[in-house]
């Protein structure tokens, strides 16, 4: 069974930095690609980023919103794979999601930027 | 980046009816469109992929069609649990774009 469980969220101020992580289980982690998407509150979904797999080189994509501040990465010793994000900016709040494919999503967890 | 235009924003139908939803994208996505339901406070589920496939465990009551630019999905006979939001979202490309979203409710 996939599994997937993201950590880190919390409330930070705008320009601080923070880091979500997700574990997944149930796959295997180094092919697969993963995606993180967010929401925020009372709003729709919006494609952050994802990362692909060790066999596909691990190239990496940003959403515009979020390209030079955020970056995604991954250790695939771990089965962890990151979203660190700096130079929070309010509209930054939501849920974020980690996901493998798209039938296969985490919890979420919040990111609140307020000051 | 490709503009995913869901319509319509909110509809409000009786047990029973037949619901559709529509997308248009802003260029050529071919079949790669997913549909994904989500209910108040939990993350969304794939309902369709690759614009006409069910997902896994998914009622046969849910349908998509289109390609191209043209997309719709369809739920044959609504049912009380189908009351959520329900999102369109296309994969030939990035960024990937998800469309605004359909509030569906119970009349």
């Amino acid at each position: 069974e996939v599994q997937l469980v993201e950590s880190g969220g919390g409330l930070v101020k705008p320009g601080e930095s923070l880091r979500l992580s997700c574990t997944g289980s149930g796959f295997d982690f180094s092919r697969a690609y993963m995606t993180w998407v967010r929401q925020a509150p009372g709003k729709g979904l919006e494609w952050v980023g994802r990362i692909k797999g060790k066999t596909d080189g691990e190239t990496i994509d940003y959403a515009a919103p979020v390209k030079g501040r955020f970056t995604i990465s991954r250790d695939d010793s771990k089965n962890m794979f990151y979203l660190q994000m700096n130079s929070l900016k309010t509209e930054d709040t939501a849920v974020y999601y980690c996901l493998f494919r798209w039938d296969s999503w985490g919890q979420g967890t919040l990111v609140t930027v307020s000051s | 980046d490709i503009q995913m235009t869901q319509s319509p924003a909110s509809l409000s139908a009786s047990v029973g009816d037949r619901v559709t939803i529509t997308c248009q994208a802003s260029q050529d996505i071919k079949k790669y469109v997913n549909w994904f339901q989500q209910k108040p406070g939990k993350a969304p589920k794939l309902l369709m992929y690759d614009t006409s496939n069910l997902g896994t465990g998914v009622p046969s009551r849910f349908s998509g069609s289109g390609s191209g630019t043209h997309f719709t999905f369809t739920i044959s006979s609504l049912q009380p649990e189908d009351i959520a939001t329900y999102y369109c979202h296309q994969y030939d490309d990035v960024p990937r774009t998800f469309g605004q979203g359909t509030k569906v409710e119970i009349k």
